[in-house]
């Protein structure tokens, strides 16, 4: 089984640029997860999907931040403009929706490690 | 309050050694929790879900619920070097199963 990919692994910009960063789930989970960690925290949810519908998006930062996930599988996040701050790694995962413990585990792509300069 | 409270560490422990960590939540509403593993420069990776009071094993790791006392713990029996990363606790709560996060603790296993 394929897990979560994810791209580009690193990405440099200046400020007040913009990103895109994608994510392509594991095939059938349901549930896709954009979380943003700053070295020495841990993840931060910035919005998760539910198949194509926003379930939470209070953290995003909806000024600079978008995020899309189209027929329900791959997701596009994007930052403009870009600043200072948002220099963090970019963490997809997703998980399965339905019954049982074992659905709610979250699995986690490789990430995409943003330096804003 | 922050709703996952964990020590950053570093927590240090001899090869062979019980690595205590633990991890309180501010959210009684709070249903189920995991522990993640996280190598330097790697994602997440799960090694406990629990959601029922009390213990619940896996090999060498055995992870502790106290929903009373709002806590929740993992045992890392006979550490290993191996073992050195940063554990991360977080909850699940909700109707849409939100996952919240701590800030981790370094673990460190010395040979």
């Amino acid at each position: 089984e394929a897990g979560v990919a994810q791209s580009p692994r690193y990405k440099i910009i200046e400020k007040r640029q913009s990103v895109a960063f994608w994510c392509n789930p594991i095939s059938g989970h349901a549930t896709l997860y954009w979380y943003q960690q700053i070295l020495g925290q841990g993840p931060k949810l910035l919005i998760q999907f539910q198949n194509n519908g926003v379930v939470d998006d209070s953290q995003l930062p909806k000024d600079r931040f978008s995020a899309e996930r189209l027929k329900g599988v791959d997701s596009t996040l994007k930052i403009q403009p870009a600043k200072l701050e948002d220099s963090a790694v970019y963490l997809c995962a997703s998980s399965l929706v339905g019954g049982g413990s074992r659905t709610y585990e979250q699995y986690f792509g490789p990430g995409t490690r943003l330096t804003v300069t | 309050q922050k709703e996952v409270e964990q020590n950053s560490g570093p927590l240090s422990v001899p090869e062979g050694a019980i690595a205590s960590l633990n991890c309180t939540y501010s959210d009684r509403g709070s249903q189920s929790f995991f522990w993640y593993r996280q190598y330097s420069g790697k994602s997440p990776e799960l090694i406990m879900f629990i959601y029922s009071n009390g213990d619940k094993e896996d090999g060498r790791f055995t992870a502790q619920l106290n929903k009373a006392s709002q806590y929740v713990s993992l045992l890392i029996r006979d550490s290993q070097p191996s073992d050195s990363a940063t554990y991360l606790c977080a909850l699940l709560r909700g109707g849409y199963q939100k996952v919240t996060f701590g800030i981790g603790t370094k673990l460190q296993v010395i040979p």
